[in-house]
């Protein structure tokens, strides 16, 4: 599987957009990029995932370059519960048997 | 619909003692999993199991027993504790494979081992 990068830290203002980035210049073809965050002290939680084109739902936005290398997760309007640890992972279908790496991900901090 | 859920969420062993943790889910999945998260790391996979009655190892399985006698849930089994296995504990299930699962987690059981 590719690796990722992710920044270690970021800030963000609570009610401005929060975009994350991630870079997985080695990813494949067919290998798709997800997001999961977690919360202290809590499960990780899925937040969205894509492959090729650019993904929404109630939770966020994710925008994929045309060449794949990177992607950037969006928060449209932080909250002070947004705070958390997010994982960019990218995962090779059939799925079921494999183990998730999150890594280190990004620490975001919303501010008040 | 619950989801994952886990129990105990909390609990402390001596050394050489033994306990099960106890995930369930009520989303008809076929795949479960148990991973460990220790402090500053990411989560390990311990074993998993891709349908009732079958189980298999992980990244990290020595020290540790499964059992999937149910669909609904997945047992972790700690034989004769240590303190290396004090972790937090996190139970996560997926549909059938395919090419947009997702694994969804329990809130985690935070296990120390003195």
């Amino acid at each position: 599987d590719a690796k990722t990068t992710q920044p270690p830290s970021m800030d963000c203002a609570e009610g401005r957009a929060a975009n994350l980035p991630c870079n997985h210049s080695t990813i494949s073809g067919n290998e798709y990029v997800y997001w999961y965050r977690q919360i202290h002290s809590q499960g990780p939680q899925y937040i969205i995932h894509g492959l090729k084109n650019n993904e929404t739902n109630e939770m966020a936005s994710l925008i994929i370059t045309e060449d794949r290398k990177s992607s950037t997760l969006i928060l449209p309007h932080a909250t002070l519960r947004d705070t958390a640890v997010y994982y960019c992972i990218v995962r090779l279908p059939p799925f079921g048997n494999e183990k998730l790496t999150f890594g280190t991900g990004t620490r975001l901090t919303i501010i008040p | 619909n619950a989801g994952v859920t886990q129990t105990p969420k909390f609990r402390v062993l001596k050394t050489g003692q033994s306990m099960t943790l106890l995930c369930a889910q009520d989303m008809n999945h076929e795949y479960m999993y148990w991973y460990r998260q220790d402090p500053g790391m990411g989560l390990r996979l311990i074993h998993y199991s891709v349908g009732e009655g079958t189980t298999a190892k992980g990244e990290v399985p020595d020290g540790y027993n499964v059992s999937r006698l149910k669909k609904q849930n997945f047992l972790l089994g700690l034989e004769s504790a240590a303190p290396s296995q004090t972790s937090v504990y996190f139970c996560a299930s997926s549909g059938l494979a395919g090419l947009t699962d997702t694994q969804y987690f329990g809130p985690g059981t935070r296990l120390t081992v003195l």
